[in-house]
């Protein structure tokens, strides 16, 4: 079965980087982009961007762009993504989920998630 | 910046139906796709491409789409469905991802 599994929580201090993991298995890594997903606390759903492994493409949004850095590792078919200069209201849970590109109309859809990744940035 | 518009809560009561709405300019070109989130869990996709239900999904959850506007049906809404509901598509370039504030359904 298709399981995204995300690495631990995190306690950061404002300024500092965070770079949290999603290893995927029980499909093929290379056929499907990772998106990320922010969820602060009590509030939506906040898209991030895409990373492929295919070919490392990336796609960030644009509230992110120059701050985060999507990557992936083909041999252990895992996902990561980095989070820089954090400031407190980037205290947030963290999600990966397949799926996310998107074009001629339509998008590969979030069909499956990560269990979340808090990420707690404070002094 | 682009935005897809949802009532922020409504409440029902059980067995009766829960209509949700998303807006948002580009929908008459873009799919719509409806996440469940229930606390402290991930969000679970209940709705793509408009009106297609993922197997798994109960029938008593449907889409539908007019022009600006989609809408997730529950019908016979259940205890189980009180959960906040998120749209998701596309935006007006059709490259980003863009998700609704969310609706907090309440079953009475």
């Amino acid at each position: 079965q298709v399981q995204l599994v995300q690495s631990g929580a995190e306690v950061k201090k404002p300024g500092a980087s965070v770079k949290v993991s999603c290893r995927g298995s029980g499909y093929t890594f290379t056929n499907y982009v990772i998106s990320w997903v922010r969820q602060a606390p009590g509030q939506g759903l906040e898209w991030m961007g895409w990373v492929t492994s295919y070919n490392g493409n990336t796609n960030y949004a644009q509230n992110f762009q120059g701050r985060v850095t999507m990557t992936t590792d083909t041999f252990t078919d895992t996902a990561f993504m980095e989070l820089r200069s954090l400031r407190s209201d980037d205290t947030a849970v963290f999600y990966c989920a397949r799926g996310g590109d998107c074009g001629g109309g339509s998008c590969h859809p979030f069909d499956y998630w990560g269990q979340g990744t808090l990420v707690t940035v404070s002094s | 910046s682009y935005e897809l518009t949802q009532p922020p809560s409504m409440s029902v009561s059980p067995g009766q139906t829960a209509r949700i709405t998303c807006s948002g300019d580009a929908l008459p070109k873009q799919y719509v796709y409806w996440y469940q989130q229930k606390p402290g869990q991930a969000p679970v996709m209940v709705i793509y491409k408009d009106n297609e239900r993922p197997s798994g999904i109960p029938e008593r959850f449907s889409g539908s789409s007019s022009g600006t506007i989609v809408t997730l049906t529950i019908s016979g809404v259940q205890a189980e469905d009180e959960a906040d509901y998120y749209c998701q598509s596309a935006d007006s370039s059709g490259s980003y991802v863009v998700f609704g504030g969310g609706t907090k359904l309440t079953v009475l």
